[in-house]
Protein backbone atom coordinates (compact mmCIF):
# COMPACT_ATOMS: atom_id res chain seq x y z
CA UNK A 1 0.00 0.00 0.00
CA UNK A 2 1.77 3.35 -0.96
CA UNK A 3 1.90 6.03 1.10
CA UNK A 4 1.47 10.00 0.32
CA UNK A 5 4.35 10.27 -2.47
CA UNK A 6 5.59 14.04 -3.17
CA UNK A 7 7.32 15.10 -6.19
CA UNK A 8 9.55 16.99 -6.81
CA UNK A 9 11.99 16.22 -3.77
CA UNK A 10 13.82 19.28 -3.85
CA UNK A 11 13.12 22.63 -6.24
CA UNK A 12 15.48 25.76 -7.10
CA UNK A 13 14.03 28.54 -8.43
CA UNK A 14 14.46 32.48 -8.54
CA UNK A 15 12.43 35.30 -7.64
CA UNK A 16 9.77 36.05 -9.88
CA UNK A 17 9.18 32.66 -10.98
CA UNK A 18 6.06 30.47 -10.90
CA UNK A 19 6.72 26.71 -9.65
CA UNK A 20 4.31 23.60 -9.48
CA UNK A 21 4.64 20.69 -6.50
CA UNK A 22 2.98 17.45 -7.26
CA UNK A 23 1.20 15.42 -4.44
CA UNK A 24 -0.50 11.66 -4.65
CA UNK A 25 -2.65 10.87 -1.63
CA UNK A 26 -2.64 7.34 -0.08
CA UNK A 27 -4.93 4.96 -1.77
CA UNK A 28 -8.08 5.16 -0.53
CA UNK A 29 -8.31 8.75 0.55
CA UNK A 30 -10.01 11.37 -1.34
CA UNK A 31 -8.84 14.61 1.04
CA UNK A 32 -5.26 15.98 -0.09
CA UNK A 33 -4.21 19.45 2.46
CA UNK A 34 -1.04 21.38 1.80
CA UNK A 35 1.16 23.04 4.26
CA UNK A 36 4.53 25.08 4.39
CA UNK A 37 6.91 24.11 7.26
CA UNK A 38 9.43 27.18 7.66
CA UNK A 39 12.76 25.78 8.73
CA UNK A 40 11.79 25.38 12.92
CA UNK A 41 8.22 25.91 12.83
CA UNK A 42 5.22 23.81 12.75
CA UNK A 43 3.79 23.12 9.27
CA UNK A 44 1.08 25.86 8.60
CA UNK A 45 -1.90 24.87 6.48
CA UNK A 46 -2.43 26.12 3.32
CA UNK A 47 -5.75 24.67 1.51
CA UNK A 48 -7.42 21.80 1.43
CA UNK A 49 -8.90 20.02 -1.57
CA UNK A 50 -11.91 17.52 -2.09
CA UNK A 51 -14.01 16.76 -4.78
CA UNK A 52 -11.91 18.81 -6.84
CA UNK A 53 -12.62 21.81 -5.13
CA UNK A 54 -10.80 23.88 -2.82
CA UNK A 55 -13.01 23.33 0.27
CA UNK A 56 -10.75 25.70 3.23
CA UNK A 57 -8.20 27.98 2.87
CA UNK A 58 -5.52 29.12 5.51
CA UNK A 59 -3.95 32.56 5.72
CA UNK A 60 -1.63 32.73 2.39
CA UNK A 61 -2.15 34.93 -0.51
CA UNK A 62 -3.40 34.32 -3.97
CA UNK A 63 -0.12 33.75 -5.74
CA UNK A 64 -0.96 30.20 -3.84
CA UNK A 65 -3.16 27.99 -6.09
CA UNK A 66 -4.00 24.41 -6.01
CA UNK A 67 -5.92 21.55 -8.48
CA UNK A 68 -6.87 18.28 -7.47
CA UNK A 69 -7.65 15.83 -10.29
CA UNK A 70 -10.72 13.02 -10.45
CA UNK A 71 -8.09 10.40 -9.50
CA UNK A 72 -7.55 12.56 -6.21
CA UNK A 73 -4.14 13.64 -6.50
CA UNK A 74 -3.30 17.11 -6.43
CA UNK A 75 -1.27 20.21 -7.27
CA UNK A 76 0.31 23.27 -5.54
CA UNK A 77 1.01 26.28 -7.62
CA UNK A 78 3.08 28.97 -6.54
CA UNK A 79 3.69 32.42 -8.87
CA UNK A 80 5.83 35.44 -8.27
CA UNK A 81 8.31 33.31 -5.84
CA UNK A 82 9.49 35.47 -3.52
CA UNK A 83 12.23 34.74 -0.87
CA UNK A 84 10.50 34.06 1.65
CA UNK A 85 8.43 30.91 0.10
CA UNK A 86 11.71 29.03 0.79
CA UNK A 87 10.29 26.07 2.95
CA UNK A 88 8.94 22.64 3.01
CA UNK A 89 5.77 21.90 0.91
CA UNK A 90 3.97 19.39 2.54
CA UNK A 91 1.65 17.33 1.23
CA UNK A 92 -1.40 15.08 3.75
CA UNK A 93 -4.02 12.98 2.48
CA UNK A 94 -7.00 12.00 4.73
CA UNK A 95 -10.68 10.14 4.39
CA UNK A 96 -13.23 13.40 4.53
CA UNK A 97 -15.94 10.07 6.00
CA UNK A 98 -13.55 8.99 8.00
CA UNK A 99 -14.23 8.95 11.82
CA UNK A 100 -10.90 9.82 12.78
CA UNK A 101 -9.98 12.08 9.69
CA UNK A 102 -5.90 11.59 10.74
CA UNK A 103 -3.86 12.96 7.82
CA UNK A 104 -0.74 10.91 6.68
CA UNK A 105 1.69 13.28 5.35
CA UNK A 106 3.98 12.83 1.94
CA UNK A 107 8.30 13.33 2.16
CA UNK A 108 7.88 16.77 1.42
CA UNK A 109 9.33 18.83 -1.44
CA UNK A 110 11.95 21.69 -0.07
CA UNK A 111 11.75 25.03 -2.41
CA UNK A 112 14.86 27.39 -2.12
CA UNK A 113 14.02 30.45 -3.93
CA UNK A 114 17.34 32.52 -4.69
CA UNK B 1 -4.88 30.64 17.40
CA UNK B 2 -1.84 28.50 17.13
CA UNK B 3 -1.45 25.79 19.67
CA UNK B 4 1.09 26.44 22.64
CA UNK B 5 3.15 23.23 23.08
CA UNK B 6 5.51 22.84 26.49
CA UNK B 7 8.50 22.24 27.15
CA UNK B 8 9.87 23.69 23.56
CA UNK B 9 12.64 21.00 24.20
CA UNK B 10 13.48 18.19 26.83
CA UNK B 11 16.96 15.54 27.22
CA UNK B 12 15.95 12.51 28.10
CA UNK B 13 18.47 9.21 29.13
CA UNK B 14 17.13 6.32 27.50
CA UNK B 15 14.18 4.67 30.34
CA UNK B 16 12.83 7.61 31.38
CA UNK B 17 9.45 9.17 30.92
CA UNK B 18 8.42 12.58 29.45
CA UNK B 19 5.38 14.68 29.03
CA UNK B 20 4.61 16.88 26.44
CA UNK B 21 1.50 19.22 26.94
CA UNK B 22 -0.45 20.94 24.38
CA UNK B 23 -3.25 24.09 24.89
CA UNK B 24 -5.56 26.22 22.58
CA UNK B 25 -7.72 28.79 23.37
CA UNK B 26 -10.18 28.06 20.88
CA UNK B 27 -12.52 24.84 21.07
CA UNK B 28 -11.32 22.10 19.23
CA UNK B 29 -13.11 18.87 17.77
CA UNK B 30 -9.70 16.63 18.08
CA UNK B 31 -6.24 17.15 18.72
CA UNK B 32 -3.86 14.95 16.40
CA UNK B 33 -0.06 14.49 17.39
CA UNK B 34 2.81 13.94 15.53
CA UNK B 35 6.95 13.44 15.08
CA UNK B 36 9.10 14.84 13.25
CA UNK B 37 12.59 13.90 12.69
CA UNK B 38 15.31 15.92 11.46
CA UNK B 39 14.56 16.10 7.05
CA UNK B 40 11.17 14.03 7.40
CA UNK B 41 8.01 14.05 7.31
CA UNK B 42 5.62 14.41 10.09
CA UNK B 43 4.45 10.74 11.29
CA UNK B 44 1.11 10.35 12.37
CA UNK B 45 1.45 8.77 16.20
CA UNK B 46 -2.54 9.67 17.85
CA UNK B 47 -5.45 11.24 17.55
CA UNK B 48 -8.28 12.09 20.02
CA UNK B 49 -11.69 13.34 19.89
CA UNK B 50 -14.00 14.79 21.53
CA UNK B 51 -16.19 12.60 23.62
CA UNK B 52 -12.85 10.29 24.36
CA UNK B 53 -12.67 8.14 21.27
CA UNK B 54 -8.71 7.82 20.32
CA UNK B 55 -6.58 5.73 17.81
CA UNK B 56 -3.05 5.73 17.85
CA UNK B 57 0.08 3.24 18.41
CA UNK B 58 -0.37 1.07 21.23
CA UNK B 59 2.99 2.00 22.95
CA UNK B 60 1.65 5.84 22.78
CA UNK B 61 -0.88 7.31 25.18
CA UNK B 62 -2.20 10.70 25.69
CA UNK B 63 -5.14 12.75 27.04
CA UNK B 64 -7.73 15.23 26.15
CA UNK B 65 -9.21 17.19 28.84
CA UNK B 66 -12.22 18.79 26.56
CA UNK B 67 -13.36 21.38 29.52
CA UNK B 68 -9.53 23.13 29.31
CA UNK B 69 -8.87 22.53 25.45
CA UNK B 70 -5.86 20.95 27.08
CA UNK B 71 -4.17 17.63 25.45
CA UNK B 72 -0.85 16.10 26.55
CA UNK B 73 1.15 12.94 25.35
CA UNK B 74 3.05 10.48 27.50
CA UNK B 75 6.06 8.89 26.51
CA UNK B 76 7.47 6.18 28.72
CA UNK B 77 10.77 3.84 29.11
CA UNK B 78 11.74 6.02 26.33
CA UNK B 79 13.73 4.81 23.41
CA UNK B 80 16.53 6.31 21.26
CA UNK B 81 14.04 6.36 18.64
CA UNK B 82 11.79 8.62 20.01
CA UNK B 83 13.99 11.59 19.66
CA UNK B 84 12.30 13.90 17.21
CA UNK B 85 10.22 17.03 16.90
CA UNK B 86 6.80 16.26 18.68
CA UNK B 87 3.60 18.51 17.40
CA UNK B 88 0.38 18.85 18.54
CA UNK B 89 -2.23 19.49 15.91
CA UNK B 90 -5.61 21.35 17.07
CA UNK B 91 -8.29 20.63 14.54
CA UNK B 92 -11.69 23.00 15.27
CA UNK B 93 -14.85 21.99 15.12
CA UNK B 94 -16.52 21.52 11.44
CA UNK B 95 -13.28 21.92 9.57
CA UNK B 96 -10.84 19.87 8.20
CA UNK B 97 -7.34 21.51 8.69
CA UNK B 98 -4.89 21.30 11.24
CA UNK B 99 -3.44 24.17 13.35
CA UNK B 100 0.13 23.05 14.44
CA UNK B 101 1.95 24.22 17.73
CA UNK B 102 5.93 25.25 17.45
CA UNK B 103 6.67 22.07 18.84
CA UNK B 104 8.42 20.18 21.05
CA UNK B 105 12.23 19.05 20.75
CA UNK B 106 12.53 15.26 22.40
CA UNK B 107 16.11 14.15 22.57
CA UNK B 108 16.91 10.90 23.89
CA UNK B 109 20.67 9.34 25.09
CA UNK B 110 21.99 6.44 25.34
Amino acid sequence: DAGVTQSPTHLIKTRGQQVTLRCSPKSGHDTVSWYQQALGQGPQFIFQYYEEEERQRGNFPDRFSGHQFPNYSSELNVNALLLGDSALYLCASSLRSGVYNEQFFGPGTRLTVL
Amino acid sequence: QQPVQSPQAVILREGEDAVINCSSSKALYSVHWYRQKHGEAPVFLMILLKGGEQKGHEKISASFNEKKQQSSLYLTASQLSYSGTYFCGAAPPSQGNLIFGKGTKLSVKP
